[in-house]
């Protein structure tokens, strides 16, 4: 059982341009999210999938920020012209419903690291 | 008030000792709460979870619920330096929010030899 994979782990690009970052959660898990980190902050919530569908969105994914999740399978975080505030860790997790009490944990990826000069 | 309040330390204990770390919720409606464990420069790694009032013990580490004070702590015992971390305090809002946890800004504990 592998965990949860993202790519690339690091992302550096100058302001105005587009990156795109890629999730592949545990394989049985449906339901994907994902957060951004700052430096010194706890991570904040940016979207849910639940297999494909998109099911709760942050104030914080301006409409810069656009996710997918095709097939319900991997899920795509594009970032459209890039400002220096998105320089973040951002980290994708799928949950699994925990067996015995119903309810979901969530499982991070290891984050792209993201530094927009 | 913030949403998920921890004390950001650093929380400095002694190898062998009990450390301690507390978080506190706004949300009367949460039904899940997690710690995280996070390296630095690494990403969040899943420690404990609980759900009903009461302690839940997983070797080393015990969480402590308390839904009437809206409060929830986690015991280090034997603490050892490689516990050395910042450790994530994680809500799971109650209400419509299907998936999203809500985390506290995290307390950094070292443990000295």
């Amino acid at each position: 059982d592998t965990g949860v994979s993202q790519d690339p782990r690091h992302k550096i690009t100058k302001r105005g341009q587009n990156v795109t970052f890629r999730c592949d959660p545990i394989s049985e898990h449906n339901r994907l999210y994902w957060y951004r980190q700052t430096l010194g902050q706890g991570p904040e919530f940016l979207t849910y999938f639940q297999n494909e569908a998109q099911l709760e969105k942050s104030r914080l994914l301006s409409d810069r920020f656009s996710a997918e999740r095709p097939k319900g399978s991997f899920s795509t975080l594009e970032i459209q012209r890039t400002e220096q505030g998105d320089s973040a860790m951002y980290l994708c997790a799928s949950s699994l419903k925990a067996t015995g009490t119903g309810f979901y944990e969530q499982y991070f990826g290891p984050g792209t690291r993201l530094t927009v000069t | 008030q913030k949403e998920v309040e921890q004390n950001s330390g650093p929380l400095s204990v002694p190898e062998g000792a009990i450390a301690s770390l507390n978080c506190t919720y706004s949300d009367r409606g949460s039904q899940s709460f997690f710690w995280y464990r996070q390296y630095s420069g690494k990403s969040p790694e899943l420690i404990m979870s609980i759900y009903s009032n009461g302690d839940k013990e997983d070797g080393r580490f015990t969480a402590q619920l308390n839904k009437a004070s809206q409060y929830v702590s986690l015991l280090i015992r034997d603490s050892q330096p490689s516990d050395s971390a910042t450790y994530l305090c994680a809500v799971k809002p109650g209400g419509t929010s299907y998936g999203k946890l809500t985390f506290g800004q995290g307390t950094i504990l070292t443990v000295h030899p």
